[in-house]
């Protein structure tokens, strides 16, 4: 399978300020025709998961252009350009190009 | 709306069997790939099955292959779980998930039903 790890695994954010997830993979997450099945994933307290980032930098509708997200291959990231209250919750990356799919860990994100 | 209402869940003792429901509303179901995600209490997101738009094709994880079977019924906008011998480790909230088409990501998903096994 592979694994997908994630670091920080908990990240205290003062409001404002800039804050990025990694996420590596154990294999390429490079499709033959050219995509990468790479996806972010926030779960806010209390909710189901909900879609941020697709395809490693296409935000999803309705996703604020403070969420961005980038890398290639084994290597991503996703960055939040100015933290804000309601960005707490976890942060998970998924890889969608082998089976079985797998999600990271998940980053626990708060506010200072 | 476009919606995804699971239901079904339950206690169940070790070695029982539950099917989990997800009624989908407000959007073609027939047309979209769906899966089902858990998540044990207090734990991260798993990725359990797959289902494609006419239900030929299925993939499973390897946790739950041979226990767990996907279905749906587009017919009734429905997806569903059959769990059996069940085991402790199978306690968490399971999700359904629909999945965008040639992006693979899932971009709706319900609020989850709680299953937990115990005796």
């Amino acid at each position: 399978d592979v694994v997908m790890t994630q670091t920080p695994l908990s990240l205290s954010v003062t409001p404002g300020q800039p804050a990025s997830i990694s996420c590596k993979s154990s294999q390429s997450l490079l499709h033959r025709d050219g995509k990468t099945c790479l996806y972010w994933y926030l779960q806010k307290p209390g909710q189901s998961p909900q879609l941020l980032i697709y395809g490693v930098s296409s935000r999803f509708s309705g996703v604020p252009d403070r969420f961005s997200g980038s890398g290639s291959g084994t290597d991503f990231t996703l960055t939040i350009s100015r933290v804000e209250a309601e960005d707490v919750g976890v942060y998970y990356c998924m890889q969608g190009i082998h089976l079985p799919r797998t999600f990271g860990p998940g980053t626990k994100v708060d506010i200072k | 709306e476009v919606q995804l209402l699971e239901s079904g869940g339950g206690l169940v003792q070790p070695g029982g069997s539950l099917r989990l429901s997800c009624a989908a509303s407000g959007f073609t179901f027939s047309s979209y790939e769906m899966n089902w995600v858990r998540q044990a209490p207090d734990k991260g997101l798993e990725w359990l099955s797959y289902i494609s738009s006419s239900g030929t094709t299925t993939y499973y994880a390897d946790s739950v292959k041979g226990r767990f079977t996907i279905s749906r019924d587009n017919a009734k906008n429905s997806l569903y779980l059959q769990m059996t011998s069940l085991r402790a480790e199978d306690t968490a909230l399971y999700y359904c998930a629909r999945e965008i088409p040639r992006l693979d990501a899932f971009d709706v998903w319900g609020h989850g039903t709680m299953v937990t096994v115990s005796s």
